[in-house]
């Protein structure tokens, strides 16, 4: 069965600083994975994804993910945090065969100041 | 467990046709979402509501049309259906301001236009 898991409910980071956002994942078959994010107010936003090639994705607002085979991991990064980067930060997970993503429970992000 | 209900779970339907996807929960939440999506590609929020009377178009341009006439109700109609709105459908839903807003997913509706 897939499953996707982001093991902390939040981050906390300092402005300035890099960040990581972690996400593991089980999946059969080749996976896609998804990076979404939820500012306050809003719907849920796509970031960025890996369907295959390179294992480090680049998405939008400068943030980037890399695609670990070995470790099924998935981990949302950006070098330099903003305070505006603060939102909540949904992992998500699909295979060719069945078209069905998978949230993770998501992870708040708060950078301060 | 969540509770929100999409009906029908799948929809096989003619060109031209007017159908509704309907959306309901039981959680009393303020906030609802339609999101559209082809297999294996991202999400897309083509609708949202933030209450009973209040409706927005998303990211996603949609010919869609939404209601939200009633808080657990949030049903979604295409007027005459065309092969090109083949796609997954989900609707989604959480409550305002009770810390993290964590989205709660219906099972999707699959609709195939031929």
């Amino acid at each position: 069965a897939q499953s996707v898991a982001q093991p902390e409910d939040q981050v906390n980071v300092a402005e300035g600083n890099p960040l990581t956002v972690k996400c593991t994942y089980s999946v059969s078959g080749n996976p896609y994975l998804f990076w979404y994010v939820q500012y306050p107010n809003r719907g849920l936003q796509f970031l960025l994804k890996y369907i295959t090639g390179d294992n480090l994705v680049k998405g939008s607002y400068g943030f980037e993910a890399e695609f670990n085979k070995s470790q099924t991991s998935f981990h949302l990064k950006k070098p330099s945090a903003l305070v505006s980067d603060s939102a909540l930060y949904f992992c998500a997970v699909t295979n060719s065969n069945t078209g069905k993503l998978i949230f993770g429970q998501g992870t708040t992000l708060q950078v301060k100041p | 467990e969540a509770d929100i209900y999409q009906t029908p779970r799948y929809l096989v339907i003619g060109t031209g046709k007017k159908i509704t996807l309907e959306c309901s929960q039981t959680m009393g939440h303020d906030k609802m979402y339609w999101y559209q999506q082809d297999p294996g590609m991202e999400l897309h929020l083509i609708h949202y509501s933030y209450g009973v009377n209040s409706t927005e178009k998303g990211d996603l341009s949609s010919e869609s049309t939404v209601s939200r006439i009633r808080t657990e109700h949030f049903p979604l109609t295409l007027e005459s259906a065309r092969p090109s709105h083949t796609s997954q459908y989900l609707c989604a839903s959480t409550r305002t301001g009770t810390g993290v807003e964590k989205l709660f997913f219906g099972s999707g509706t699959q609709l195939s236009v031929l």
